[in-house]
C-alpha cells in the first residue's frame, strides 16, 4: 500500500475564491471520510462515501462545500466562496470493505490559509 | 452528541519516565475506542483501539490502554517514554449504531526530554 495521498499539501488563496482539494484513498478501500482541522482541536468529522455514495454529511458542511467521489476512487472536496473560517487542515481517511469503522487510514492533509 | 475529553493539552516529561494521557468520553453506549497518534508534518497513525473483548490493548511500541467502562474513560500509559514518542496524541470515538464518523478529543502534546 502506498497510503492516503492528498494534493495539494499546501493551499493559500484569497478570501472568496474557490479552491478544491484531492484525495487518493489505499487501493480498494471503499469507504472514504473527509475531516477538518483547525488549531488547537482534533479533526472534526465532514462526510463519508461509500464507494461513490455520499452517505454521511456533518452540519459543519455548508452549502459552500461539496464532495464528490465520482467512480468511488479518488474524492474532491471543492469549497466555494473561501472564508477566512475556512482556514484549516483537510484531512481524508479511508478504511477497507471489511474492516468498516475499525480502523481509517489517514493521508497527510491539506493545509488551506484564506487570506 | 457524543463527545470527547482530553484532560490535559500538554504533558511535558522526562525520558525513561512512566506517563499517562488521560481520555474520558461522554456516551453510556457501546462504543470503539482510538488513540491516534501525530508525529511533527505526519498524518495521523492509529496507536491502537478497543472493540470489545479484553479491556487492556497494547500497541506493538509499547503502548497500552484500559477501557473502564464505569468510569467512560480510555487513558493511554507507557512505563516508560522515548524522546522519538514526542508527538500529539488524539483520543477518538464512535458509535456503532451512529454511523461510521470518528469523533475526537483535542489532543495532548507528549513533550519527552532528556
Amino acid at each position: 500500500d502506498t497510503g492516503v495521498s492528498q494534493n495539494p499539501r499546501h493551499k493559500i488563496t484569497k478570501r472568496g475564491q474557490n479552491v478544491t482539494f484531492r484525495c487518493d484513498p489505499i487501493s480498494e478501500h471503499n469507504r472514504l471520510y473527509w475531516y477538518r482541522q483547525t488549531l488547537g482541536q482534533g479533526p472534526e468529522f465532514l462526510t463519508y462515501f461509500q464507494n461513490e455514495a455520499q452517505l454521511e454529511k456533518s452540519r459543519l458542511l455548508s452549502d459552500r462545500f461539496s464532495a464528490e467521489r465520482p467512480k468511488g476512487s479518488f474524492s474532491t472536496l471543492e469549497i466555494q466562496r473561501t472564508e477566512q473560517g475556512d482556514s484549516a487542515m483537510y484531512l481524508c481517511a479511508s478504511s477497507p470493505r471489511l474492516a468498516g469503522v475499525y480502523e481509517q487510514f489517514f493521508g497527510p492533509g491539506t493545509r488551506l490559509t484564506v487570506l | 452528541a457524543q463527545s470527547v475529553t482530553q484532560l490535559d493539552s500538554q504533558v511535558p516529561v522526562f525520558e525513561e519516565a512512566p506517563v499517562e494521557l488521560r481520555c474520558n468520553y461522554s456516551s453510556s453506549v457501546s462504543v470503539y475506542l482510538f488513540w491516534y497518534v501525530q508525529y511533527p508534518n505526519q498524518g495521523l497513525q492509529l496507536l491502537l483501539k478497543y472493540l470489545s473483548g479484553s479491556t487492556l490493548v497494547e500497541s506493538i511500541n509499547g503502548f497500552e490502554a484500559e477501557f473502564n467502562k464505569s468510569q467512560t474513560s480510555f487513558h493511554l500509559r507507557k512505563p516508560s517514554v522515548h524522546i522519538s514518542d514526542t508527538a500529539e496524541y488524539f483520543c477518538a470515538v464512535s458509535e456503532p449504531q451512529a454511523g461510521t464518523a470518528l469523533i475526537f478529543g483535542k489532543g495532548t502534546t507528549l513533550s519527552v526530554s532528556s
